[in-house]
């Protein structure tokens, strides 16, 4: 099993959509959950850290799920902004070791 | 802040060439990651330091890669010999303390190995 998953998409939908993806991970002792955002060709840029109880941030909901082990981002009232590849991230959970990316999941948004 | 600042943007050389791309860090952070971006595989993290101390090199491919921090503000990557597979881009990045907080990117280096 690989350690993040992400259904790669593409996800495409009309503006005021509603579109949630998830991300598996197969660490059980991960502590640490965010959601990237890349624009092409640009750098990964944090959209929004994870936390246990669930968080939201304008349009933007991340859940966490960790008896089945998975996080999810909901985003409300879709933009053509949000036209983006979303990266889930999740720390491995060994001392000393570094985040781990999932593949991503592109969306894309059209009027 | 000026932010993750990699330099070139773009490099393009030939099959066995060496190649070293350069990264300043944001100023006050700990931590710096080097990592590569491929459509087959994702990001990738190669390796990362802390406090300019290589913590975590396993993403390293193989000899032909190697990773250096002099200083605090300052990290080299370098391949040689390059191959064709070492087309990707490079991102670097750094947090402010330890591995498992919010990275910093940079715009990344587009390496082309023909």
């Amino acid at each position: 099993r690989k350690e993040v998953e992400q259904d790669p998409g593409p996800f495409n939908v009309p503006e005021g959509a509603t579109v949630a993806f998830n991300c598996t991970y197969s660490n059980s002792a991960s502590q640490s959950f965010f959601w990237y955002r890349q624009d092409c060709r640009k750098e990964p840029k944090l959209l929004m850290s994870v936390y246990s109880s669930g968080n939201e941030d304008g349009r933007f909901t991340a859940q966490l799920n960790r008896a089945s082990q998975y996080i999810s981002l909901l985003i409300r009232d879709s933009k053509l902004s949000d036209s983006a590849t979303y990266l889930c991230v999740v720390d491995a959970n060994q001392a000393g070791t570094a985040l781990i990316f999932g593949k991503g999941t592109t969306l894309s948004v059209s009027s | 802040d000026a932010g993750v600042i990699q330099s070139p943007r773009h490099e393009v050389t030939e099959m066995g060439q060496e190649v070293t791309l350069r990264c300043k860090p944001i100023s006050g952070h700990n931590s710096l990651f080097w990592y590569r971006q491929t459509m087959m595989r994702g990001l990738e993290l190669l390796i990362y330091f802390n406090n300019n101390v290589p913590i975590d090199d396993s993403g390293m491919p193989e000899d032909r890669f190697s990773a250096k921090m002099p200083n605090a503000s300052f990290s080299t990557l370098k391949i040689q010999p390059s191959e064709p597979r070492d087309s990707a881009v490079y991102f670097c990045a750094s947090s402010e303390q330890g591995p498992g907080e919010k990275l910093f990117f940079g715009s990344g280096t587009q390496l082309s190995v023909l």
